[in-house]
């Protein structure tokens, strides 16, 4: 039973545009959520958060809105840019504890030239 | 500040050979895990401790041991590797429970035979 799913496994846009990349949920016990980014050859590094008593929370080109009726979560990356070309993982948190980090398959991001 | 590191880097072994990966933090974080990703499977837990003597299992502990007998170092052992256990491994640590953000090391890609 996949609790946090990312059903875009890749996701190609031109750079400068608007980069939307969706996450959804099953347990309503998450409380708080986060987005790692993954480049090849290295580890997840922290990106973005946002707490379940939020519905959007923005880091320079970043945004992530949290949709908690419908359990949905997505990241905005506004404009895009090469950089951006990496894997990103949705991750949601429940009950204060770091070892309950579940994190969705990810999504590979390619930004287009 | 090194972070998180993980030794060795790359790794082949031979079905029913034993191994120790590595993994060392140095931001004095009580909280260390260690995850596999498989392809379409996301990152998934294997052990986690929230202190230097305790540890638990995680999402899928079967073949693996771990200890924690100081605050800095979370070593994974492979008693006898399987083929099913060809995996990339990525250590992480994180601060007090409910700090929310993993620092992940740059991975271990094990290889059985």
């Amino acid at each position: 039973d996949q609790q946090v799913k990312q059903n875009s496994p890749s996701l190609s846009v031109q750079e400068g545009r608007i980069s939307i990349l969706n996450c959804d949920y099953t347990n309503s016990m998450f409380d708080y959520f986060l987005w790692y980014k993954k480049y090849p050859a290295e580890g997840p590094t922290f990106l973005i958060s946002i707490s379940s008593i939020k519905d959007k929370n923005e880091d320079g080109r970043f945004t992530v809105f949290l949709n908690k009726s419908a359990k949905h979560l997505s990241l905005h990356i506004v404009p895009s840019q090469p950089g951006d070309s990496a894997v990103y993982f949705c991750a949601a948190r429940w009950g204060n504890r770091d070892d309950k980090i579940i994190f969705g398959k990810g999504t590979r991001l390619h930004i287009l030239p | 500040n090194a972070g998180v590191t993980q030794t060795p880097k790359f790794q082949v072994l031979k079905t029913g050979q034993s191994m120790t990966l590595q993994c060392a933090q140095d931001m004095n974080h009580e909280y260390m895990s260690w995850y596999r990703q498989d392809p379409g499977m996301g990152l998934r837990l294997i052990h986690y401790s929230v202190g230097a003597g305790i540890t638990d299992q995680g999402e899928v502990p079967n073949g693996y041991n771990v200890s924690r007998s100081t605050t800095e170092d979370f070593p994974l052992r492979l008693l006898s590797a399987a083929p099913s256990q060809t995996s990339v491994y990525f250590c992480a640590s994180g601060g007090a429970s409910g700090a929310n953000v993993l620092t992940f090391g740059a991975g271990s890609r094990l290889t059985v035979l």
